[in-house]
């Protein structure tokens, strides 16, 4: 079956450290997204890519960095910079960056400060 | 800028019954596309619904249709014979036919419970 995988499902993070986010797709999608959901509110953009070797900023990209080194992979690394990491993060792509394209979701990575 | 604006925080439904979760967006854009995601509490999103500015019809998937009102830049998700699995929370969202189309902006969302 295709589909987004995302791991791991709970990741926790000590005060300091970098922790990298898994997302793989084997949907053959061109596009790739990481958004951030906190508890009780809609997505925020942190990053997107629409092929390999480009990405963009969303809209909280402050503290966190992207590759898209490979088209099934969308990997997201939450630096010390970024202060408040706790979150839901959710990777999507979509065939394309067309305004007619859904997004399709993986199931999410929760993280929690330790 | 685009803007969602869902002012429904929590909905209740009788099973079998229909709801309507609003949605209204703001936009300068002529050609935009709006979509419709579940959430349930597992956390995964689901597509259910794509409505485009041009299509004069609205869109029907199943029991989900989209109620679009493009002069009142309105949205509204209809659910028809709610079932007990229709419990989540739902989220409205844009997504524009420019530059930036990368960028979706979703609403707040709306906790639909459906009780028996």
């Amino acid at each position: 079956d295709g589909g987004i995988t995302q791991s791991p499902k709970y990741l926790f993070r000590k005060e300091g450290q970098n922790v990298t986010l898994s997302c793989e797709q084997n949907l053959n999608h061109d596009a790739m997204y990481w958004h951030r959901q906190d508890p009780g509110q809609g997505l925020r953009l942190i990053y997107y890519s629409q092929i390999v070797n480009d990405f963009q900023k969303g809209d909280i990209a402050e503290g966190y960095s992207v590759s898209r080194e490979k088209k099934e992979s969308f990997p997201l690394t939450v630096t010390s910079a970024q202060k408040n990491p706790t979150a839901f993060y959710l990777c999507a792509s979509s065939i394309g960056t067309g305004f007619n394209q859904p997004q399709h979701f993986g199931d999410g990575t929760r993280l929690s400060i330790l | 800028a685009q803007k969602i604006t869902q002012t429904q925080p929590g909905m209740f439904v009788q099973e079998k019954e229909a709801v309507t979760l609003d949605c209204t967006y703001d936009t300068s854009d002529q050609s935009y596309g709006l979509f419709w995601y579940k959430q349930p509490s597992s956390g995964e999103m689901i597509f259910l619904i794509y409505q485009g500015s041009y299509d004069e019809q609205n869109a029907t998937e199943g029991r989900y249709s989209l109620n679009f009102q493009k002069a009142r830049k309105s949205a509204n998700l209809v659910i028809s014979a709610s079932q007990l699995g229709d419990s989540a929370m739902y989220f409205c969202a844009m997504r524009p036919l420019n530059t930036n189309a990368g960028k979706s902006t979703f609403g707040d969302g709306t906790t639909l419970t459906v009780k028996p």
